[in-house]
């Protein structure tokens, strides 16, 4: 069964720190890994990676994916109060669409 | 856009009651989930199905059925509802491509006492 382990599970800093979310995972056979962000609701999309080494970017948000040593990471920087959320990263498999997720880091900014 | 529906947003139900949630999609996606959240446990897949016609088991299907009513629809019943199924359930969508995400409607909070 196909396993994902975030870290840490929470984390609280202050407005204007950077953070970085941390994804590792069991299986070598995947298609992509995905980042998604949940506020109050449903989970909203964020990155997709498929390849390893090339870094996906949006704004003060940045993710990477490691293939050969089976990790991801999420990387906010000048975090924003707007910026706490759980954050989720789920792998998506072989065949189908079907996503195995993470169970999340709760990210708090304080002002 | 709609994106996903889900219905009810909130549902209280006693030991042994049955409902279904109900969930649709106006994107003509082929693929639609169903997820429960619980608390350190993240989003773990109930049901799917695959396209118009077919659905499969995930992760933790005891105690739910599905119905893939037509494209747009997928419903999820608990037959008979159990204080361990209080959960936040989450439908969501997707094209079916292997490089797609999925969409999530915003959940439905049960509690079962």
């Amino acid at each position: 069964e196909d396993k994902v382990v975030q870290s840490p599970l929470s984390l609280v800093v202050h407005e204007g720190d950077t953070v970085t979310l941390n994804c590792s995972y069991e299986v070598t056979n995947f298609r992509s890994l995905l980042w998604y962000k949940q506020e109050k609701k449903a989970p909203t999309f964020l990155f997709m990676l498929t390849s390893s080494g090339i870094e996906k970017k949006s704004g003060r948000l940045s993710s990477i994916l490691d293939k050969k040593e089976l990790f991801s990471i999420l990387n906010i920087t000048a975090t924003q109060t707007g910026d706490s959320a759980i954050y989720l990263c789920a792998l998506k498999e072989t065949s189908g669409s079907r996503l195995t997720f993470g169970e999340g880091t709760q990210l708090t900014v304080n002002p | 856009n709609a994106g996903v529906t889900q219905t009810p947003k909130f549902q209280v139900l006693k030991t042994g009651q049955s409902m279904t949630l109900q969930c649709a999609q106006d994107m003509n996606h082929n693929s639609m989930y169903w997820y429960r959240q619980d608390p350190g446990m993240g989003l773990r897949l109930i049901y799917y199905s695959a396209s118009e016609g077919t659905t499969d088991k995930g992760e933790v299907p005891n105690g739910y059925n599905v119905s893939r009513l037509n494209k747009r629809e997928f419903s999820l019943r608990l037959e008979s509802a159990a204080p361990s199924q209080t959960s936040v359930y989450f439908c969501a969508s997707g094209v079916g491509a292997l490089n797609s995400p999925l969409h999530f409607g915003n959940g439905t909070r049960l509690t079962v006492t």
